[in-house]
Parts: C-alpha cells; structure tokens; sequence
C-alpha cells in the first residue's frame, strides 16, 4: 500500500537558517507526491507537487522539493526561514485505484521559526 | 473569490443531535472529497464524490451521509452525534479523479460536539 512518513513532528529554526523538512514515501508503482501548508486554523494550501516531469519541483513561497527514487524521498527545503513559514506542513501521496484516488497524508510536522 | 467554501467554519452541538455542513467549489472541478483531520491533526479521506456520483466511501459510520446535489456542492449530514465526530472537517475538489491533480482544499469546519 502507498503511504508516506514524516520524519521529525516539529522542527526549530532560527529565522534565515535553512530549511529542511522530510519526506519518505512507500509506493510500488511511480507516485505522485504534494507538500501542503496549513496556517493555524485555516485549510491546507498546496505548496508544490512531484508528477514525474522534472525531479527538483519549485514550488510557492520559495520552497522546492527533490524526488530521489532511490532514497525514496520527497524532501521539502527553504533556503532562508521566514517567520511568516511557520505553519504546519504535510507530505501526501495520491492514491488511485478502482474506487477513486485520494490523498494519504503524513502525520505532518510542525516548523517553528524563531527570531 | 473563495475557490472552496465551507460552512459553518465552526460548529458547537450536543451529543445525539443531527447536523449539516455545506461545501461549494467555483473551480469547475468535476471531483469532490471530504476529510476528517483529528485532534492530532492527522488528516483522512471520508468520500469522494465525481459528477455527483460517489467513487470512494472509506470505513465511516453510517450517521455519515454525503450529498452532492450538483457538481458544485458536496454537503455532509452527520447523525446522532457523539463525542468521538469532534473534529475539523474539510471539503476539497480537484479538476479529476486522476492521481495527478491536485486538491484545493476549504478553510475547514471545526466541530465540537459535548
């Protein structure tokens, strides 16, 4: 079954420091990947999504992620912290089969940014 | 524009009373879905509805039962509430059922239930 596992429920930065937040996925067929954003008490914004055309994928808010098959990850990575990114962050992989596709959603993890 | 709007965004009731939360999309998407997210924020497909017709039921108590009276709308109706329906619900649509699209999620709809 295609799931995927955050590593890390929460991550500290200081404000400018680099960004890394990870991403493991299980699949046995090529996957397509997505890292949302969720704002205290709002809905989940799409940051980026891995659909097979270009390994590195670039996403909003200066975030990008690599797909590396043979590490199986989708890390999700910022340059430079802002205050303004934290938020809680989840990796998902979508599922297609018979009856439909839906999303299967790590358990997230939260960043902190300090100043 | 919203593109996915939910309501009510927040939602206080008794155990055993029967409630209603409303999804509409102006995306155009022809696919729907509605999430439960827990008190530790994890996040699982409930339905998924595709030209009004539903495509995906996971393993969700019959007190749950989705509508969609047209492509735009996907409302939930839950049942003689209990303690356990406490959480944030959230509607979401993307353009087709392929694993390819991606889903426009609403601002959800906390539900308390005492």
């Amino acid at each position: 079954a295609q799931s995927v596992t955050q590593l890390g429920s929460h991550v500290s930065v200081s404000e400018g420091a680099l960004v890394l937040l990870r991403c493991n996925y299980s699949s046995s067929v090529p996957p397509y990947l997505f890292w949302y954003v969720q704002y205290p008490n709002q809905g989940l914004q799409l940051l980026l999504k891995y659909t097979s055309a270009a390994t590195l994928v670039k996403g909003i808010n200066g975030f990008e992620a690599e797909f590396k098959k043979s590490e199986t990850s989708f890390h999700l990575t910022k340059p430079s912290a802002h205050m303004s990114d934290a938020a809680e962050y989840f990796c998902a992989v979508s599922v297609t089969n018979q009856a439909g596709t839906a999303l299967i959603f790590g358990k997230g993890t939260t960043l902190s940014v300090s100043s | 524009d919203t593109a996915v709007s939910q309501t009510p965004k927040y939602l206080v009731t008794q155990m055993g009373n029967d409630k209603s939360i409303k999804c509409e999309q102006n995306l155009g998407h022809d696919t729907m879905y509605w999430y439960k997210q827990d008190s530790k924020k994890f996040l699982k497909i409930m339905f998924s509805y595709n030209n009004k017709e539903l495509i995906i039921n996971e393993t969700v108590p019959n007190r749950f039962s989705p509508k969609s009276p047209d492509k735009a709308h996907l409302n939930l109706h839950i049942n003689s509430l209990e303690l356990g329906d406490s959480a944030v619900y959230f509607c979401a649509s993307s353009q087709g059922t392929g694993g390819i699209y991606e889903q426009y999620f609403g601002p959800g709809t906390r539900l308390t239930v005492t």
